[in-house]
Parts: structure tokens; C-alpha cells; sequence
């Protein structure tokens, strides 16, 4: 059982340069979620996805897009990167029906913007 | 609005100390408790966690018991290892929406 699956796990980008980070997960979860985590500031919530079809800005989307292809994945890009969205970025996922259901996280996608 | 707030670090305890990792949250309604950890060059993992007020979550040896009174939701462990080393997070989400909030982290060190 895979779970979250991210790629890539590691890209370095010119400042302008466009990417999109894939996530999927075989866990027949219904809510995604992108994070990003910096030194001193925890997770920030990017965008989510409460379900197939939807999708809601969270703490910090500028300067990023999301797209829920299909139930399992959720793909997050930058257009245009900047230096300030050097990060480790984490998708996520849960079973929105279980009223206390957890966060499922990948193992992360670490971006370097020079 | 919906925040957490946890200890700072770095924490480096000797092996076989007691952990406390403090994390209070301010919510309306009756949030869900979370703790997670991170491994070093892995992603977040749930330690424990807690749906209601004077639930206790326990996993591995750690604790931690949703306390409404005083908002506060402590990890504890009664004696820590080496591989306990990793960063920690407080976590909550609120009774309604599908949003988590995360605190800052605490990275543990455990010297043996």
C-alpha cells in the first residue's frame, strides 16, 4: 500500500521557470491538501481539495495553481517561480466522512528556486 | 479564528529523560486534537490524537490529554530513546470544515 505518493522528491528551478508537483494516493480518500514548510513556520496550507471537483485556497496560494484531475490525484504548480517559494511542499490526504479523520502525508518534494 | 501554539525548541534531552512538548490552541467549538512527528527526511506521521474534551491519546509511549479548561493538548513521555529524535508537531482541526492547523514544531534530540 503506497499511500501518498509525491514527485519529484527533489527539483531545483530557475527564478520564471514553470513545474508541477504530482500527488496521488491509492487510499480512496476523498479530501487532498498541499502544505508547504519553511524553518520557524510550521506547515501553511496551500490550496485543498475537499473532494473531487473542488478546490479552496488556504493560508498561502499566491503564486500557485492547483488541479484535482481525478479522486486520487492533486497536482500543485508554479508558473512562474520565485526564490521565496524555495520549500519542502507536502501533499496530503484524509477521509473527509470520518469526522476525525487524520492527515496522510507523502514524504515531500523538496524546490529550490535560484 | 483557529491557531495553535507549541513550544519552541530545539529540546535535547538525555536518553531515558521525561518529555514534555507544550501545545495550546484556541478554537471555537470542539476541535480534533492531533500530534505528529517527523523523521528526518520523511514526512509527517500521526503520533496520537484526541476528539474530545479529557480524551487521552496514547501511542509508542507518548501521551497527551485534550484539556478544554486550559486549551491545552501536552505531549508527554515518561522516558525518552534515541529514536524519538524528530520534530514534532500540535495539530488541530475544527468541528466543522476540513482545514488542520499546525503549530511551528519542536525538534527533540535524544543523546544517549
Amino acid at each position: 500500500n503506497a499511500g501518498v505518493t509525491q514527485t519529484p522528491k527533489f527539483q531545483v528551478l530557475k527564478t520564471g521557470q514553470s513545474m508541477t508537483l504530482q500527488c496521488a494516493q491509492d487510499m480512496n480518500h476523498n479530501s487532498m491538501y498541499w502544505y508547504r514548510q519553511d524553518p520557524g513556520m510550521g506547515l501553511r496550507l496551500i490550496y485543498y481539495s475537499a473532494s473531487e471537483g473542488t478546490t479552496d485556497k488556504g493560508e498561502v496560494p499566491n503564486g500557485y495553481n492547483v488541479s484535482r484531475l481525478n479522486k486520487r490525484e492533486f497536482s500543485l504548480r508554479l508558473e512562474s517561480a520565485a526564490p521565496s517559494q524555495t520549500s519542502v511542499y507536502f501533499c496530503a490526504s484524509r477521509l473527509q466522512a470520518a469526522s476525525t479523520g487524520e492527515l496522510f502525508f507523502g514524504e515531500g518534494s523538496r524546490l529550490t528556486v535560484l | 479564528g483557529n491557531s495553535v501554539t507549541q513550544m519552541e525548541g530545539p529540546v535535547t534531552l538525555s536518553e531515558e529523560a521525561f518529555l514534555t512538548i507544550n501545545c495550546t490552541y484556541t478554537a471555537t467549538g470542539y476541535p480534533s486534537l492531533f500530534w505528529y512527528v517527523q523523521y528526518p527526511g520523511e514526512g509527517l506521521q500521526l503520533l496520537l490524537k484526541a476528539t474530545k474534551a479529557d480524551d487521552k491519546g496514547s501511542n509508542k509511549g507518548f501521551e497527551a490529554t485534550y484539556r478544554k479548561e486550559t486549551t491545552s493538548f501536552h505531549l508527554e513521555k515518561g522516558s525518552v530513546q534515541v529514536s524519538d529524535s524528530a520534530v514534532y508537531f500540535c495539530a488541530l482541526r475544527g468541528n466543522t470544515g476540513n482545514q488542520f492547523y499546525f503549530g511551528t514544531g519542536t525538534s527533540l534530540t535524544v543523546i544517549p
